[in-house]
């Protein structure tokens, strides 16, 4: 069965660090999204890319996040420097088409914890 | 207010209970409902996705939705130890465009053998 998959699983570094997150959706799906999910809480949407292009990304916190996806295939989500508050699970999702928005299927996260 | 509000549980029930799980919601252009199950240290997985309101079955797990109340619930029947995760509901306003979903923030469930 197809997976959406991300890797690193888990990252731990520093604050003020780098740290790159990389997502691979199911092969055919236009449509990418990432959440970052912080303990006990549901996911919150980062970024939303439809083939190469940048849909939503009105809650990326643009002054230390950056997201791409440049082939329109796989993609990477950066923090640049990270901060304590950004320790979170970190999930990649996709969809097949436009008139599949809300069938989304999620990676199993990358778990990033600074310290 | 939060948009969905779902009480984080956590719930513990024995094996071949019928589980409960609800959500209620204050955006009335919320149209697409989902719930996701959501296994530790996993990502979400979709179980159910329903439009408007109106019940969806599919084996042991029934969605309900009511937009008159602003309430949508997920049952499960003949709970099992494999069921024990955490369920996050979630909602969308629009199928066609932009697929901003709003979760809830997850009932934790654990089944009792």
């Amino acid at each position: 069965e197809a997976e959406v998959a991300q890797s690193p699983r888990y990252k731990i570094t520093e604050k003020s660090q780098a740290v790159a997150f990389w997502c691979d959706p199911i092969s055919g799906h236009a449509t990418l999204y990432w959440y970052r999910q912080i303990l006990g809480q549901g996911p919150e949407l980062l970024v939303q890319f439809q083939d190469e292009s940048v849909v939503d990304d009105s809650q990326l916190p643009k002054d230390r996040f950056s997201a791409e996806r440049l082939k329109g295939v796989d993609s990477t989500l950066k923090i640049q420097p990270a901060e304590l508050g950004d320790s979170a699970m970190y999930l990649c999702a996709s969809s097949p088409d436009r008139i599949s928005y809300n069938e989304q299927f999620f990676g199993p996260g990358t778990r990033l914890t600074v310290l | 207010q939060k948009e969905v509000e779902q009480d984080p549980g956590p719930l513990s029930v024995p094996e071949g209970a019928i589980v409960s799980l609800n959500c209620t919601y204050s955006n009335s252009a919320f149209q697409y409902f989902m719930w996701y199950r959501q296994y530790s240290r996993k990502g979400p997985e979709l179980l159910m996705y329903t439009y408007s309101s109106g019940n969806k079955e599919d084996g042991r797990f029934t969605a309900q939705v009511d937009k008159s109340s602003k309430y949508i619930s997920l049952f499960i029947r003949d709970s099992q130890p494999s069921d024990s995760a955490t369920y996050l509901c979630a909602m969308s306003s629009s199928g066609g465009s932009q697929g901003n979903l709003i979760f809830g923030k997850g009932t934790k469930l654990s089944v009792k053998p």
